[in-house]
């Protein structure tokens, strides 16, 4: 079972560029959730969508947006590069929301740098 | 809201010595607790888990953990450490409803096993 796959696996962007980062589980779980995690900040939450059809913002949702067309895919959209975005972007699912106490599956993360 | 501390942001260690790592956290409702461990190069994958019940929880690898609730702490143990635990070792919480059963994250401490 692959889980969760991440395309690309690095990518350098400059800025003012756009892109989309891809992100396919084949788990049929119904959360997704985008984090970037930067040193000495851990992981933050840019978006999540709780199921198809639904998105949410997280902590960080500035400057990135998503979709959640089918239950498969949760891609995330970078519409105009900053360098402030260079980060490790990781995609995670889980089964649900509901309570908060499901497991969250990582994805291998995509690194992005943006100049 | 939630918050984690991770105290340590790096802890060396021998191999074959025990380790503590420390968590803390707030939070103004009751919560789920999480410890995620990450290797190079690849993404967070879950060690253990907190939801209820025996405050001394297990998990893969030979780590444990314990929840005290009056010292808002889930420090991370392990009696005797491997080289292949090195790593970079995440504490999260979560609420248990609504908003709040979003995971936060600590900023992660890296653990150095040398011989």
């Amino acid at each position: 079972t692959a889980g969760i796959t991440q395309a690309p696996t690095s990518q350098i962007l400059a800025a003012g560029r756009s892109m989309t980062l891809r992100c396919t589980q084949d788990m049929r779980h119904n959360a997704m959730y985008w984090y970037r995690q930067d040193l000495g900040l851990g992981l933050r939450l840019i978006h999540y969508s709780n199921t198809a059809g639904t998105t949410g913002k997280g902590e960080v949702p500035d400057g990135y947006s998503v979709s959640r067309a089918n239950t498969d895919d949760f891609p995330l959209t970078l519409a105009s590069a900053v360098p402030s975005q260079t980060s490790v972007y990781f995609c995670a699912s889980s089964v649900g929301t509901s309570g908060g106490y499901n497991e969250q599956f990582f994805g291998p993360g995509t690194r992005l740098t943006v100049l | 809201a939630q918050s984690v501390t991770q105290l340590d942001s790096q802890v060396p260690v021998f191999e074959e010595a025990p380790v503590e790592l420390r968590c803390n956290y707030s939070s103004s409702v009751s919560v789920y607790l999480f410890w995620y461990v990450q290797y190079p190069n690849q993404g967070l994958q879950l060690l253990l888990k907190y939801l209820s019940g025996s405050t001394l929880v297990k998990g893969i690898n030979g780590f444990e953990a314990e929840f005290n609730k009056s010292q808002t702490s889930f420090h991370l143990r392990k009696p005797s450490v491997h080289i292949s635990d090195t790593a970079e070792y995440f504490c999260a919480v979560s609420g248990r409803t609504g908003t709040a059963s979003k995971l936060t994250f600590g900023t992660g401490t890296r653990l150095q096993v040398t011989l």
